[in-house]
């Protein structure tokens, strides 16, 4: 059973980069087939794909973040990253880490959540 | 962006079934590969409940069955519990250039 669990700062400054890291368990960041998402909640909304990155470093992101937001993975440490540079107070969510061995639009390992907060 | 429209809520009784629809905005659900579904309780993160249409995960009660037909897809509760009151929300992607993952808005099951 695998587990995730996201670490990064709550709260940020406008203008700022946000920096999130994921530790998977429980299995291998590195395993075939498996895709590494972040997706994230604004409060009280819906679900939002930010993108995913695959253990050999391919990536693909959401076009309306794309230009903001960069993945990686640390195979060494059973990591992946996410960077959201020029963060605004509309980036503020609850941020989740999730694996998928479906597909890369099947989410079925999830991280806890981690509330980030933009405010100046 | 295309979409994926879900009622804002639905509900029912103890026993009952109810069906939560997830309509492809953007034309046929031909755009729309295939459609997962994930339940949240208030304060958790989701989980999935159905992935390719219809299949489920292991552990996942056979009370929760899934179906597509033209531009949407629908997720079916039988035999409502009180434990199924959360929110619902399908995803898929869209058969574009960019082939970006989309969600539903979510749909309130309220068990009355």
């Amino acid at each position: 059973q695998l587990q995730l669990q996201e670490s990064g700062p709550g709260l940020m400054k406008p203008s700022q980069t946000l920096s999130l890291t994921c530790t998977v368990s429980g299995g291998s960041i590195s395993s075939a087939g498996y895709y590494w998402s972040w997706i994230r909640q604004h409060p009280g909304k819906g679900l939002e794909w930010i993108g995913y990155i695959y253990f050999s470093g391919n990536t693909h992101y959401n076009p309306s973040l794309k230009s903001r937001v960069t993945m990686s993975v640390d195979t060494s440490k059973n990591q992946f990253s996410l960077k959201v540079k020029s963060v605004t107070a509309a980036d503020t969510a609850v941020y989740y880490c999730v694996g998928g061995s479906s597909g890369y639009d099947v989410f079925d390992s999830w991280g806890q959540g981690t509330l980030v907060s933009v405010s100046s | 962006q295309s979409a994926l429209t879900q009622p804002a809520s639905v509900s029912g009784s103890p026993g009952q079934s109810v069906t939560i629809s997830c309509t492809g905005t953007s034309g046929p659900f031909g755009s729309y590969i295939l459609v997962s579904w994930y339940q949240q309780h208030p304060g958790k993160a989701p989980t999935l409940i159905l992935y390719d249409d219809s299949q489920r995960p292991s552990g996942v009660s056979n009370r929760f069955s899934g179906s597509k037909s033209g531009s949407t897809a629908s997720l079916t509760i039988s035999g409502l519990q009180a434990e199924d009151e959360a929110d619902y929300y399908c995803c898929s992607y869209v058969a574009s250039i960019t082939f970006p993952v989309v969600f539903g808005g979510g749909t309130k099951l309220t068990v009355l």
